[in-house]
């Protein structure tokens, strides 16, 4: 079982829509909760970060952190064409410290 | 603006070829630096944590030999990908941690190897 599980997509949306991208992992020792965006050829961007269970909100994006079912889940809504990328979940034990990847889930969101 | 910079963007190269790559972390001092490769429709993989002043730590399965790290200061650390060959090919980021606590880290835009 790998320790971070991302559903790879691909996910194809309409503009406008709500997009929900979920993970889930299997280490406890996980209290940060991080959603990179990468573009194609580029570094990972950071989106949203959470400390434990939780939503936080930023604009459009909306993270979720469900500790005891290990599931994070980011909400897009009113998605835009310039959302489409691949997102990556990255949970880790310390904010500053290595990361752990979940595979990524490659959105497109055509006019 | 950008707080890692990382060079060259793109290489390509010779098999056998030894190639460098440099992060720069241009807002914090990085006592650590990480460096993960990235395969075609893959995520991203840790390979090594890049220490000021200090061996590497890789990964399992990541050969020392192969890919060697320095981090001589704390705005600096390079990979160098030693008589390089196709399987080498990849997408290679660097991270850098800030130095405010709860924060977390910030990439580079990456290093295209490609190995002929």
């Amino acid at each position: 079982q790998k320790e971070v599980e991302q559903d790879p997509g691909p996910l194809s949306v309409p503009e406008g829509a709500i997009v929900s991208l979920n993970c889930t992992y299997s280490n406890s020792a996980f209290q940060y909760f991080m959603w990179y965006r990468q573009y194609s050829r580029k570094g990972p961007e950071l989106l949203m970060y959470t400390y434990s269970s939780g939503n936080k909100e930023d604009g459009r994006f909306t993270a979720q952190v469900d500790k005891s079912s290990k599931y994070i889940s980011l909400f897009i809504r009113d998605s835009q064409p310039s959302d489409s990328a691949t997102y990556l979940c990255a949970p880790a034990g310390t904010s500053y410290g290595k990361l752990t990847f979940g595979q990524g889930t490659i959105l497109t969101v055509h006019p | 603006g950008a707080v890692v910079s990382q060079h060259p963007s793109w290489v390509i190269c010779k098999s056998g070829t030894s190639v460098k790559i440099e992060c720069r972390s241009l807002d914090f001092q990085a006592t650590t630096m990480f460096w993960y490769r990235q395969f075609p429709k893959q995520s991203l993989m840790l390979m090594a944590t890049s220490n000021e002043g200090s061996k590497a730590t890789y990964e399992q399965g990541v050969e020392k030999d192969k890919f060697l790290i320095n981090h001589a200061s704390l705005t600096l650390s390079t990979l160098t990908v030693t008589s390089a060959h196709p399987e080498d090919s990849s997408f290679y980021i660097c991270s850098v941690p800030t130095s405010y606590s709860n924060q977390p880290q910030h990439f580079g835009d990456g290093t295209r190897l490609s190995i002929l």
